[in-house]
């Protein structure tokens, strides 16, 4: 299995509707993130969180929502989709350091969503 | 200005070529540099990182940094068509993560 398995992998909905990505990792990492990719823009964060208690705004979290379930689980929900949402999604995780003091993400396969 | 910039190219070489690719970077707080590889329809995977600057090597793949210009290079030597990919440059200062927004390679058999 996924260190960090993302579901649905494809999602087409439509605007307006209630929509949430699910995000889970086996890792045992607290931090947890969200970014979209979009092509030409990279990635950007949406949100983090350090841990269960902890949540964070990125620099597009505009039209967006999280929630950190437990330390595995952290969720992200598009409270009413508009066609501009329509993107890749990335959950990643990290360790505050690893061994050598190296914080890096790990992340998911992705979601695909599109906004119709 | 973005705190990591990065040639989107497209770039395609033949199989064997040296391949270099380039990022920038603005904040001089930065210390540790990464590059991942994205496969289509994949997530991004670490494919190697440094601390500070100077040279790391890992097979074919050499990752360079020169923190007086303010410059990251990712070498890959005899590239071969499985390298095809989009390579993100990346870089963080703890709590956040700048990336660059990819560089996308194919390599011609």
């Amino acid at each position: 299995d996924a260190d960090v398995t993302q579901t649905p992998r494809n999602r087409i909905t439509k605007t307006g509707k209630r929509i949430m990505l699910e995000c889970s990792q086996t890792k045992g990492h607290d931090r947890m993130y969200w970014y979209r990719q979009d092509p030409g823009l990279g990635l950007r964060l949406i949100y983090y969180s350090f841990d269960v208690k902890d949540i964070n705004k990125g620099e597009i979290s505009d039209g967006y929502s999280v929630s950190r379930q437990a330390q595995a689980k952290f969720s992200l929900s598009l409270e009413s989709a508009i066609p501009n949402q329509t993107a890749l999604y990335f959950c990643a995780t990290s360790a505050p350091r690893d061994s050598s003091g190296a914080n890096v993400l790990t992340f998911g396969a992705g979601s695909r969503l599109t906004v119709l | 200005q973005k705190e990591v910039e990065q040639d989107p190219g497209p770039l395609s070489v033949p199989e064997g070529a040296i391949v270099s690719l380039n990022c920038t970077y603005s904040n001089s707080a930065f210390q540790y540099f990464m590059w991942y590889r994205q496969y289509s329809r994949k997530g991004p995977e670490l494919l190697m990182y440094t601390y500070s600057s100077g040279n790391k090597e890992d097979g074919r793949f050499t990752a360079q940094v020169d923190k007086s210009s303010k410059y990251i290079s990712l070498f890959i030597r005899d590239s071969q068509p499985s390298d095809s990919a989009t390579y993100l440059c990346a870089s963080n200062t703890g709590n956040q993560f700048y990336f660059g927004t990819g560089t996308s390679l194919t390599v011609i058999p």
